[in-house]
């Protein structure tokens, strides 16, 4: 249980284009999600808190304008890289808390590897 | 907001050995300590947590002890095994907003 899949696993698009990236709670709901980014041997940001039905919540020093959340339903958000340029090339990885008793944890996608060139 | 300081970045153990890695944190607030496997090019995997009212908590090779008033946790893992080569990432997390500050990772090389 508690399987969390992103969308596309990997993309490569032109400078200036927008990117959507999916995630979804398989089995079940996820009244919360994460975006996190990446970058080579770092760790995890954490980009964006994003619940359903609401405005997401950005991170200092996070754009709202150019990572565009959106939580539509309990199984479902997704993150638009919009004007996408060299510089945001990375791994974004969304999570989702967890059901029930389980809350307090968060389940990881798999990751969307991003190439801007 | 919250401070994750995670050490060592690397460490490098014999197959058989134990290894130990310590996090600490700044908000006295945190209440949920999660630890993560991250294999190369993978999602982090959930491997133990702990929460704030436990003071250790262990699953077969590993285990994960707290102590609230240094603000510090440890995960330790015995009779490593050359599969358990992975980056390893702490959390600590707060009520407030249940977002996840992580540290910078130990990146764990067990040599048989």
């Amino acid at each position: 249980g508690a399987v969390v899949s992103q969308h596309p696993s990997w993309v490569i698009c032109k400078s200036g284009t927008s990117v959507k990236i999916e995630c979804r709670s398989l089995d079940f709901q996820a009244t919360t999600m994460f975006w996190y980014r990446q970058f080579p041997k770092q760790s995890l940001m954490l980009m964006a808190t994003s619940n359903e039905g609401s405005k997401a919540t950005y991170e200092q020093g996070v754009e709202k304008d150019k990572f565009l959340i959106n939580h539509a339903s309990l199984t479902l958000s997704t993150l638009t890289v919009t004007s996408a340029h060299p510089e945001d090339s990375s791994f974004y990885i969304c999570s989702a808390r967890g059901p029930g008793s389980s809350t307090d944890t968060q389940y990881f996608g798999p990751g969307t590897r991003l190439t801007v060139l | 907001g919250e401070n994750v300081e995670q050490h060592p970045s690397t460490l490098s153990v014999q197959e058989g050995d134990s290894a130990v890695i310590k996090c600490t944190y700044s908000d006295s607030a945190s209440n949920y300590f999660p630890w993560y496997k991250q294999e190369l090019g993978k999602r982090p995997q959930l491997i133990i947590d702990i929460r704030s009212n436990v003071g250790e908590k262990k699953d077969q090779r590993i285990a994960v002890t707290l102590n609230k008033t240094a603000k510090h946790f440890s995960l330790h893992i015995t009779e490593t095994q050359p599969e358990d080569s992975a980056v390893y990432f702490c959390a600590a997390q707060t009520n407030s907003g249940y977002a996840l500050n992580f540290g910078k990772g130990t990146s764990l090389l067990v040599t048989p």
